[in-house]
């Protein structure tokens, strides 16, 4: 089993739709969580950061992290053409494995007009 | 301009030649990671640094060194590349809030191909 895996892509949403992208992993002692958007040719950048259970939001950007059920997932409502990128989730260790990062690999999402 | 600089940015080599890929972050951040990119696989981390003289090995650390002697530079060593070393490498840098890796910032990539 990966350690963080991510639903199969690709994903194919209409302008104007909420995409749902997740994630799930198997270290419960995982500490923090990241969403990475990279398109195509250029470098991952952030998007979200989620530590503790519960929603958190950005603009359209909703995340969504259930520590026991061990997923976390991203929400974009009201998707635009511009949001047609590849998705990265980041997993975080906690305690002495702060720095050990894992990513999954990845959703490309696609919203068409 | 606050960013991550790689270079270079595109490498062809022979196998068994060794090389070095350079990282310099001007943010002044603690942390500092290197990984490779291959289709399917997502990103893989290599290495990574929490400071200064301090490294550690990521997933995939095998046919890489990596030395972390000043706090804004990070070099990627292949001691004797390897055709499976063909990839794309990104460096990022984070700080570090309460010991733990925040926002990433990557650099541009380095393409290499091992012949």
């Amino acid at each position: 089993q990966k350690e963080v895996e991510q639903n199969s892509g690709p994903l194919s949403v209409p302008e104007g739709a909420i995409a749902s992208l997740n994630c799930t992993y198997s270290d419960r002692v995982s500490q923090s969580f990241f969403w990475y958007r990279q398109y195509s040719g250029k470098s991952p950048e952030l998007i979200m950061s989620i530590y503790s259970n519960g929603d958190k939001e950005d603009g359209r950007f909703t995340a969504q992290l259930n520590k026991a059920s061990q997923y976390v997932s991203l929400l974009i409502r009201d998707s635009q053409p511009s949001d047609s990128a590849t998705y990265l989730c980041a997993v975080s260790l906690g305690g002495t494995s702060y720095g050990k990062l894992t990513f999954g690999q990845g959703t490309i999402l696609t919203v068409h007009p | 301009e606050a960013q991550v600089t790689q270079n270079p940015r595109y490498l062809i080599t022979v196998t068994g030649k060794k090389l070095t890929v350079t990282c310099s972050q001007n943010m002044n951040h603690e942390y500092m990671s290197w990984y490779r990119q291959d289709p399917g696989l997502g990103l893989r981390q290599i290495y990574y640094s929490m400071n200064v003289e301090v490294t550690d090995k990521g997933d995939v650390p095998e046919g890489y060194k990596v030395s972390r002697k000043e706090k804004r530079n990070f070099p990627l060593i292949l001691e004797s590349p390897s055709p499976n070393q063909t990839s794309l490498y990104f460096c990022a840098s984070s700080p570090l809030g309460g010991g733990a890796v925040e926002t990433q910032y990557f650099g541009p990539g380095t393409r290499l191909l091992v012949l």
